[in-house]
C-alpha cells in the first residue's frame, strides 16, 4: 500500500460548523504533514508530526487544530472557520519521521480535500 | 532560508513540441533534495522526481528529462513530445537536510497548457 488517503474528498461547511479532515497511510512513514493550497499558489505548510508529535506549527490560526492519535492517522479538526479558509488541504507523510537525511524519502501526498466554507 | 523560483507562470505549447519549465533554488545547505510534481485539474500532486544533492546525473524517464546544475542552481523539466494530457501545473520542491522537519518548499508553480 503506498498510498495516503484523505476523506472527504469535498467538504462545504457553515462558519460555526465543527468538522474534520482525515488522513491515513499504511506505509510504515513517521512523519506526516498538513498543506493548505489556494487557487493557483503552491502548497503551503501548516503542519509537521514526527513520531506522533507535533513538531512544527507554522503560525496556524487555533481554529485549525491537528491530532495523531497513531502513527497511520492524521487528523485536522476544524472550527469556526472563515471563507478565506476555503482551499484544497492535504496531507503528505514521509519515511523515518523528520530528522536526518532518510526522512525525505517516500514523500508521498494524498489526494487532497476541498474545502468551501460558506 | 529556502527558496525555489519558477519564472515561467504559464507556458502553452501545440502537441508534440517539445517544452522546458525552469527551476531555480537557493539553500544554504549542501545536502538537500529536489523534486518535481505535477498537479492535474483534478487537484492530486503527482511526484515525478527526487534528486540529492550529490547526484547532478541527468535523468530520462520516457518523454520526460531533468537537467540539474549545481553551479547555476537550477533544477530544468523538459517534456519531449508534450501531449494533451500533460497540460497541468508543475511544481519544482526543494527539502533541505539539516534541521527538524522534512517541508517542502515549493515554487510557485508552471501552468503548462498543450493544445491539439
Amino acid at each position: 500500500d503506498t498510498e495516503v488517503t484523505q476523506t472527504p474528498k469535498h467538504l462545504v461547511m457553515g462558519m460555526t460548523n465543527k468538522k474534520s479532515l482525515k488522513c491515513e497511510q499504511h506505509m510504515g512513514h513517521r512523519a506526516m504533514y498538513w498543506y493548505k493550497q489556494k487557487a493557483k499558489k503552491p502548497p503551503e505548510l501548516m503542519f509537521v508530526y514526527s513520531y506522533e508529535k507535533l513538531s512544527i506549527n507554522e503560525s496556524v490560526p487555533s481554529r485549525f487544530s491537528p491530532e495523531c492519535p497513531n502513527s497511520s492517522l492524521l487528523n485536522l479538526h476544524l472550527h469556526a472557520l472563515q471563507p478565506e479558509d476555503s482551499a484544497l488541504y492535504l496531507c503528505a507523510s514521509s519515511q523515518g519521521g523528520t530528522g536526518g537525511a532518510t526522512g525525505i524519502y517516500g514523500y508521498t501526498f494524498g489526494s487532497g480535500t476541498r474545502l468551501t466554507v460558506v | 532560508a529556502q527558496k525555489v523560483t519558477q519564472a515561467q507562470t504559464e507556458i502553452s505549447v501545440v502537441e508534440k513540441e517539445d517544452v522546458t519549465l525552469d527551476c531555480v533554488y537557493e539553500t544554504r545547505d549542501t545536502t538537500y533534495y529536489l523534486f518535481w510534481y505535477k498537479q492535474p485539474p483534478s487537484g492530486e500532486l503527482v511526484f515525478l522526481i527526487r534528486r540529492n544533492s550529490f547526484d547532478e546525473q541527468n535523468e530520462i524517464s520516457g518523454r520526460y528529462s531533468w537537467n540539474f546544475q549545481k553551479s547555476t542552481s537550477s533544477f530544468n523539466f523538459t517534456i519531449t513530445a508534450s501531449q494533451v494530457v500533460d497540460s497541468a501545473v508543475y511544481f519544482c520542491a526543494l527539502s533541505e537536510a539539516s534541521g527538524s522537519a522534512r517541508q517542502l518548499t515549493f515554487g510557485s508553480g508552471t501552468q503548462l497548457t498543450v493544445l491539439p
